[in-house]
């Protein structure tokens, strides 16, 4: 069974173009996050939505919207996509987001964009 | 700032050897420290955490020492394995307005001769 699940596994696009990144868990997380991991490795956090609602934004582009219809999903939806958005997009889940929360997050398999 | 960082981007070993990866620390308020593993192709998955009032915990041919004097964080993998070739990351939970989020550092990459 799948607990964190990302489609597509790949997307190769044009530059300008929109596209969307779809996840979802069946852990009854109540939180879902959504990190970007460059060519070097580096995984940083963009969003966290809590029972659907938007928690922290890490000052991303406003061409990135992520759009949580229910606590089991939170999709990602690029506009007039850019070369620099070139990267490997994680979606992870976990309990809670609370201060004193050390709830693992759970990641899925992560999904490639390649922009041309 | 915050910053997790790391001091060895690879790191070679023989199957059977001891292997140690290091992780360096900024943020002093973080309060608790996970380290996971990611396999090429794959996203990263838990190994083992541990909470700001230990020094050490361990797992299943792991363990993770934390020295918040130096604010260094090591994991150590006892008889690395082939199996075991992965990128490593340290990360820390930060705060962002009340929540928690993760700071992730830059990675080791793990191989293991067989």
């Amino acid at each position: 069974d799948t607990a964190v699940s990302q489609t597509p596994k790949y997307l190769v696009t044009q530059m300008g173009n929109d596209k969307s990144i779809k996840c979802e868990q069946n852990l009854g997380h109540d939180t879902m996050y959504w990190y970007k991991q460059d060519s070097k490795k580096f995984l940083k956090i963009m969003f966290s939505y809590n029972n659907k609602e938007l928690i922290i934004n890490e000052t991303v582009p406003n061409r990135f919207s992520p759009k949580s219809p229910d606590k089991a999903h939170l999709n990602l939806h690029i506009n007039s996509l850019e070369l620099g958005d070139s990267a490997v997009y994680f979606c992870a889940s976990s309990q809670a987001l609370w201060q004193t929360s050390t709830d693992t997050q759970y990641f899925g398999p992560g999904t490639r964009l390649t922009v041309l | 700032g915050e910053s997790v960082g790391l001091h060895l981007p690879t790191l070679s070993v023989q199957e059977g050897d001891n292997s140690i990866i290091n992780c360096a620390y900024s943020n002093s308020a973080s309060d608790y420290f996970i380290w996971y593993k990611q396999e090429s192709g794959k996203g990263p998955q838990f190994i083992i955490d541990i909470r700001s009032n230990m020094d050490k915990r361990q797992g299943q041919r792991v363990t993770v020492l934390l020295n918040k004097t130096v604010k260094h964080l090591s994991l150590q993998i006892a008889a690395t394995q082939p199996g075991d070739s992965a990128v490593y990351f340290c990360a820390e939970k930060g705060m962002n307005t009340g929540f928690q989020k993760l700071v992730f550092g830059t990675g080791t990459r793990l191989l293991v001769s067989p």
